[in-house]
């Protein structure tokens, strides 16, 4: 049972244009989430994270929105660049748990 | 090394053999993790090391997954008698101290390959 889904496997964008990221989660524990960007043969990178005691965090380009109601989170890019296109995991964890679970990843590609 | 180091890169095995992955972490981190990646799918937790506690192995999938860390430090993730569904990508990552919300710092991780 996927705790963390990122449902759509592949997103493409126009350069300068915005990305939005989605993620839906199920279990209603998770209080911290976390996006990493993974390049082909490299390891995941953090990018960006949201406690759930807040609704939005932004950094530079990069912002995400938590709708706790809703169990939903998403990452918004903008605007987009083509060194942008990675794959981007989403994440959660719950305070009391030393591990993060994933989502499957959405692969994005910003076309110049 | 600066970051997060792995070995080997890419492993080729028959079915049925045992592999042997390593993982040096960053210097003076204390929690290491190992998570693998299969074809199509998200990243998935396997073992967790914190300092000098017990590991949190409820992601091992089966008791041909074993891992221990020594030292403190270089952590090796052993798979006995392979069979196909166990290639994937072998990541491991580290944290400073371990606290929940902090951010893992990743590998390159291994593509292990079962033939």
């Amino acid at each position: 049972d996927q705790q963390v889904k990122q449902n759509s496997p592949s997103l493409s964008v126009q350069e300068g244009r915005i990305s939005i990221l989605n993620c839906d989660y199920t279990n209603s524990m998770f209080d911290y989430f976390l996006w990493y960007k993974k390049y082909p043969a490299e390891g995941p990178t953090f990018l960006i994270s949201i406690s759930s005691i807040k609704d939005k965090n932004e950094d530079g380009r990069f912002t995400v929105f938590l709708n706790k109601s809703a169990k939903h989170l998403s990452l918004h890019i903008v605007p987009s660049q083509p060194g942008d296109s990675a794959v981007y995991f989403c994440a959660a964890s719950r305070g009391s748990q030393g591990n993060l679970i994933f989502g499957k990843g959405t692969k994005l590609s910003v076309k110049p | 090394g600066a970051g997060v180091s792995q070995s080997p890169s890419n492993k080729v095995t028959e079915k049925g053999k045992d592999v042997e992955l390593r993982c040096d972490p960053i210097s003076g981190h204390t929690a290491l993790y190992w998570y693998r990646q299969s074809l199509g799918q998200g990243l998935e937790f396997l073992i967790y090391f914190q300092g000098n506690s017990a590991p949190d192995k409820s992601g091992l999938p089966s008791d041909r997954f074993s891992a221990e860390r020594t030292g403190g430090s270089v952590s090796t993730l052993t798979i006995q008698r392979t069979q196909q569904e166990d290639s994937a990508v072998y990541l491991c990552a580290s944290s400073s101290t371990g606290g929940f919300y902090e951010k893992l710092f990743f590998g390159s991780g291994t593509q292990l390959s079962v033939l």
